[in-house]
Order: structure tokens, then C-alpha cells, then sequence
């Protein structure tokens, strides 16, 4: 059984751009949840979708947004990029939702120059 | 604020011995409780759920849950190097899991 997907795994940008991160869910999970992991705050939630709908969003400025299409393939975007952008996005899925038992990508690290 | 929190270690215990992680919540109403696993460069890895106050095995690995005093704990019997890595505690936090900031794991030979 495949597990979830995330692509880009590494990219780098620089401040002011945009940028657009995907995640495949496994297979038969409609809920995708972002997370963004650093050094100094660890995981921090980003928001949640689960049937193409952002069911919650966590503390984080409106330039970090994202959508669900209809096969739970999900994208997050990030404009305007911050020097304090800079981590690892990592997308989860899970059958049940956003509290209950999440299954981690690899991730994607952004570095912002 | 909901918060969960680890000691971030370094907990460092000889092959062979019990690791013992502990945890505490703030949130009172928090129902569910996860231990993640996450080595260096790597993504977290889901090792145990705990729903019920008490103790839940899964092979060498064992949580123990007690809601009275907002405390979450993973023993790891038999510690191999390979066990060596950061171990996250999250509790769900009503819409999300909160995470705390792991406590890292050196198991040595």
C-alpha cells in the first residue's frame, strides 16, 4: 500500500516569491492535514481538508493557503515568502480526520534566501 | 493555550535497558493521545495511539494514559540503537494534534 506522497522533497527560494507544495494521501484517506515543522516551534498545524472542504486552520497569516481536488490529492501554496518561512511542510493523511491517527510524507524542506 | 510538553534530553540509556518518555497535556478535555517517532531527517512515524486511562502494549513498546493527572508516558523495553531518535507526544486538541517538541533518544551499545 502506498504511503503519502510529497513532492517537492527539497526546494529552495528566495523572499517575495511563491511557492506550492503537493501531497498524495494514502489511498481511501479523505482527510490531508499541513503541518509546518521547525527547530524552535516543532509541528504546528496548518489547516485541514477532507473532501475537497479546509474543515480547520491553525494560527498562520493568510499567505499560507491551500485546496483539496477531488481525488484527496492536495496542494499548499505560500506568497510572498519570509526568511521565517524557511522549514519542513509536512502533509499527513488519516482516515478519520485531523485528531485521529495521522500518517506522515516525507516532507518538503523549504529554504528561503 | 494547549500545550504539550517534553523533555527534549538528550535521554541517553545503555542497549538492553527500558527508556522511559513522559509527557504532560494542558488541555483537560484532550481524549486521544499519539507517540510519533521521528529520526534525524526524517518524517514523524506513528508508533502507538492511547485512547483509556491505563497501559497499552504493542511489542516492546508500551503507553500508559492517566487523564487524572494529565500524563502520557512511552516505555521502550529491550532499547536498541536503532530506537536512538526524537519521540513526539501529541494529544488531539479538538480540530488537530498538538505536538510537543520530542525528547531525543540515544540508545547506546
Amino acid at each position: 500500500k502506498a504511503g503519502v506522497t510529497q513532492t517537492p522533497r527539497y526546494l529552495i527560494k528566495t523572499r517575495g516569491q511563491q511557492v506550492t507544495l503537493s501531497c498524495s494521501p494514502i489511498s481511501g484517506h479523505r482527510s490531508v492535514s499541513w503541518y509546518q515543522q521547525t527547530p524552535g516551534q516543532g509541528l504546528q498545524f496548518l489547516f485541514e481538508y477532507f473532501s475537497e472542504t479546509q474543515r480547520n486552520k491553525g494560527n498562520f497569516p493568510g499567505r499560507f493557503s491551500g485546496r483539496q481536488f477531488s481525488n484527496s490529492r492536495s496542494e499548499m501554496n505560500v506568497s510572498t515568502l519570509e526568511l521565517g518561512d524557511s522549514a519542513l511542510y509536512l502533509c499527513a493523511s488519516s482516515r478519520t480526520g485531523a485528531g485521529g491517527e495521522l500518517f506522515f510524507g516525507e516532507g518538503s524542506r523549504l529554504t528561503v534566501l | 493555550q494547549k500545550e504539550v510538553e517534553q523533555n527534549s534530553g538528550p535521554l541517553s540509556v545503555p542497549e538492553g535497558a527500558i527508556a522511559s518518555l513522559n509527557c504532560t497535556y494542558s488541555d483537560r478535555v484532550s481524549q486521544s493521545f499519539f507517540w510519533y517517532r521521528q529520526y534525524s531527517g526524517k518524517s514523524p512515524e506513528l508508533i502507538m495511539s492511547i485512547y483509556s486511562n491505563g497501559d497499552k502494549e504493542d511489542g516492546r513498546f508500551t503507553a500508559q494514559l492517566n487523564k487524572a493527572s494529565q500524563y502520557v508516558s512511552l516505555l521502550i523495553r529491550d532499547s536498541q540503537p536503532s530506537d536512538s531518535a526524537t519521540y513526539l507526544c501529541a494529544s488531539h486538541s479538538g480540530y488537530a494534534l498538538n505536538f510537543g517538541k520530542g525528547t531525543s533518544l540515544l540508545v547506546t551499545p
